[in-house]
């Protein structure tokens, strides 16, 4: 089993809709979940995290949290062309009370928005 | 967030020769970490470079192979050593980025170097 497992994608979806990106995690120690934007011959931008149960908005997106299930998602309202890109879910494990995780990544969903 | 730079951006390196990439932060950060990412994967990290310690490595990833400096907190290199078409990859430095009450701290991404091994 992958420690971070993305939904399959590529995932399509018409401008203006709702796009829902999952992600499952094996290690309940997991603390801290972050969203990676990366778009293609480009390095990852963090657009956001979340570490209580729970949802978290940021304009368009929302990131939701069940640590119970092991499960966090990313929802993008009214979807834009522009973010057409690859989505990757990281993990972190805080290593003992320390200030800083190791991030394992999930698969990438790639997300393609058209008009 | 922090500014973080790579060189090189890109490189072309024949087979069995060695490479040293930069990673430059434009303020003081604790934690850097290496990462690879090859064609049409994830990332996969390599290590973990401290200012002052030898570098954490990852199952499958050996100092000889990958060995790092950090000789200061704003600065760190890693090289990929005898290189063969594997090691072709985006090669990204990244740097968790503290903030005065944060416990759970965000890493942040420098551009990547992008090698490709003949």
């Amino acid at each position: 089993q992958k420690e971070v497992e993305q939904n399959s994608g590529p995932l399509s979806v018409p401008e203006g809709a709702i796009a829902s990106l999952n992600c499952t995690y094996s290690d309940r120690g997991s603390q801290s979940f972050f969203w990676y934007r990366q778009y293609s011959g480009k390095s990852p931008e963090l657009i956001m995290f979340i570490y209580s149960n729970g949802d978290k908005e940021d304009g368009r997106f929302t990131a939701q949290l069940n640590k119970a299930s092991q499960y966090v998602s990313l929802l993008i309202r009214d979807s834009q062309p522009s973010d057409s890109a690859t989505y990757l879910c990281a993990v972190s494990a805080n290593a003992g009370g320390t200030s800083y995780g190791k991030l394992t990544f999930g698969q990438g969903t790639i997300l393609t928005v058209h008009p | 967030s922090a500014v973080i730079s790579q060189k090189p951006s890109r490189d072309i390196c024949q087979r069995g020769t060695s490479l040293t990439i930069q990673c430059q932060v434009d303020s003081q950060v604790t934690m850097m970490f290496w990462y690879r990412q090859q064609p049409g994967q994830s990332l996969t990290l390599i290590a973990t470079a401290n200012q002052g310690s030898e570098a954490t490595y990852e199952s499958g990833f050996v100092i000889d192979k990958f060995p790092i400096s950090r000789p200061n907190l704003t600065f760190s290199t890693l090289t990929v050593s005898n290189m063969s078409p594997e090691d072709s990859s985006i090669y990204l430095c990244s740097v968790e980025d503290p903030q005065v009450g944060r416990i759970y701290n965000e890493q942040f991404f420098g551009p990547g170097t992008r090698l490709t091994v003949l």
